[in-house]
């Protein structure tokens, strides 16, 4: 059983149009919850969340994390053409254990 | 601000060929990590190491050996190539004890022919 869940999988959406991302993860052990870009090319690094409800902000990209109700979104406001990617949220447990990434939302962003 | 630097980016092999991937970071973390990522496909863990002079078994091993030289480096060493290895392997590094975020090289492109 997964224990980062990612939705919807694949997204296409026009240019202008906001999005919302999900990520949904299991409690057991919760440290904080990242959120990735990948292009045609290495991760690169969002966001990371570790508290209740303060939402994090970056120009047109935002992410708020519940964990009352154990998951995040991703907004991207204005989307553009840049904007397309795939989006990764990996959570981080206690202990020495890795990240563990979800499968990721693939975002096209057609003009 | 170099970051995660992996070696070489791209590398050509034919099946049974052996060599080592290098990866170092420059940010003095602790934990290290070797992925794969197949076309369309997650990042998946191949091995790890927690802190210098430790390494562990990530999702996918066979096939693979590593070495922590050093808190720096982490090498991943494939002894005997096969075609279905051929993929794009990332390197990354986190300071896991102080939570904070992971950064990746750049990557190797693998072929095995």
């Amino acid at each position: 059983e997964d224990k980062v869940v990612q939705s919807p999988l694949s997204l296409v959406v026009h240019e202008g149009d906001t999005v919302t991302l999900n990520c949904s993860y299991e409690v057991t052990n919760f440290r904080s919850l990242l959120w990735y870009k990948q292009e045609k090319k290495a991760p690169t690094f969002l966001f990371m969340l570790t508290s209740s409800g303060i939402e994090k902000k970056s120009g047109r990209l935002s992410s708020i994390l519940d964990k009352k109700e154990l998951f995040s979104i991703l907004n991207i406001t204005a989307t553009q053409t840049g904007d397309s990617a795939v989006y990764l949220c990996a959570v981080s447990y206690s202990g020495n254990t890795p990240l563990v990434f979800g499968k990721g939302t693939r975002l096209s962003v057609i003009a | 601000n170099a970051g995660v630097t992996q070696t070489p980016k791209f590398q050509v092999l034919k099946t049974g060929q052996s060599m080592t991937l290098q990866c170092a970071q420059d940010m003095n973390h602790n934990s290290m990590y070797w992925y794969r990522q197949d076309p369309g496909m997650g990042l998946r863990l191949i091995y790890y190491s927690a802190s210098e002079g430790t390494t562990d078994k990530g999702e996918v091993p066979n096939g693979y050996n590593v070495s922590r030289l050093n808190k720096r480096e982490f090498s991943l060493r494939l002894e005997s190539a096969a075609p279905s290895q051929t993929s794009v392997y990332f390197c990354a590094s986190r300071d896991h004890w102080e939570n904070q975020p992971q950064h990746f090289g750049d990557g190797t492109r693998l072929s095995i022919l």
